[in-house]
């Protein structure tokens, strides 16, 4: 059963616009979070973070956002490039009742930016 | 540049031959994975190692292998591919206690 879900396999938004992409989840014991970012012919890149006791944490022109009670998050990418255009891919661990931080993935949604 | 590195990227075998997938680091991280993933799936983990401790997903099948002779390398074998098996194989490390997994580039399995 998906832990974590992509409810959106594409968006496609105009250069300089914001980019949303969504996330959620099931599990409440997840407590980090992680947004990869894949072009294609090449790994999963680790784009941006948080932990479950920040609800935003923000890198240049990514943010990322935590609603706990909603069990959703968001990536926010302000402004949209060409560039930013990949496969964006929601994960989750914890580190409770484990030795390792499992990541639980999503499928993925395809982000095209154009111009 | 400290990378994971796979090898190969393209890798074609036939149904029932086994085949053998290779992955290498020079992070020196203590913790390596391998995931599968299929067209438009999430990156399914099959396996990990921390050091030298062995960890088997409970779903992988045992059609799936793993041997880690040394902190750098990492194989997977496939005793006898069937055509569900085709996808990408993607390897992973990390340091333990991180969550972050640094990924190579994966190696497509085309089962013929």
């Amino acid at each position: 059963d998906q832990q974590v879900k992509q409810n959106s396999p594409s968006l496609s938004v105009q250069e300089g616009r914001i980019s949303i992409l969504n996330c959620d989840y099931t599990n409440s014991m997840f407590d980090y979070f992680l947004w990869y970012k894949k072009y294609p012919a090449e790994g999963p890149t680790f784009l941006i973070s948080i932990s479950s006791i920040k609800d935003k944490n923000e890198d240049g022109r990514f943010t990322v956002f935590l609603n706990k009670s909603a069990k959703h998050l968001s990536l926010h990418i302000v402004p949209s490039q060409p560039g930013d255009s990949a496969v964006y891919f929601c994960a989750a661990s914890t580190w409770r009742g484990s030795t390792l931080g499992r990541l639980y993935f999503g499928r993925g949604t395809q982000l095209t930016v154009w111009p | 540049d400290a990378m994971v590195i796979q090898n190969p990227r393209y890798q074609v075998t036939q149904f029932g031959k086994p085949v053998t997938l290779s992955c290498s680091q020079t992070l020196n991280h203590n913790v390596m994975y391998w995931y599968q993933q299929k067209s438009s799936q999430a990156p399914k983990l099959l396996f990990h190692y921390y050091d030298k401790d062995f960890n088997n997903e409970a779903d992988t099948p045992d059609n799936f292998q793993s041997r880690r002779p040394n902190t750098s390398f990492c194989f997977l074998d496939i005793r006898s591919p069937g055509l569900g098996d085709a996808a990408m194989y993607l390897c992973a490390t990390s340091r333990g206690g991180d969550y972050e997994q640094y990924f190579g580039p994966g190696t497509r399995l085309t089962v013929t």
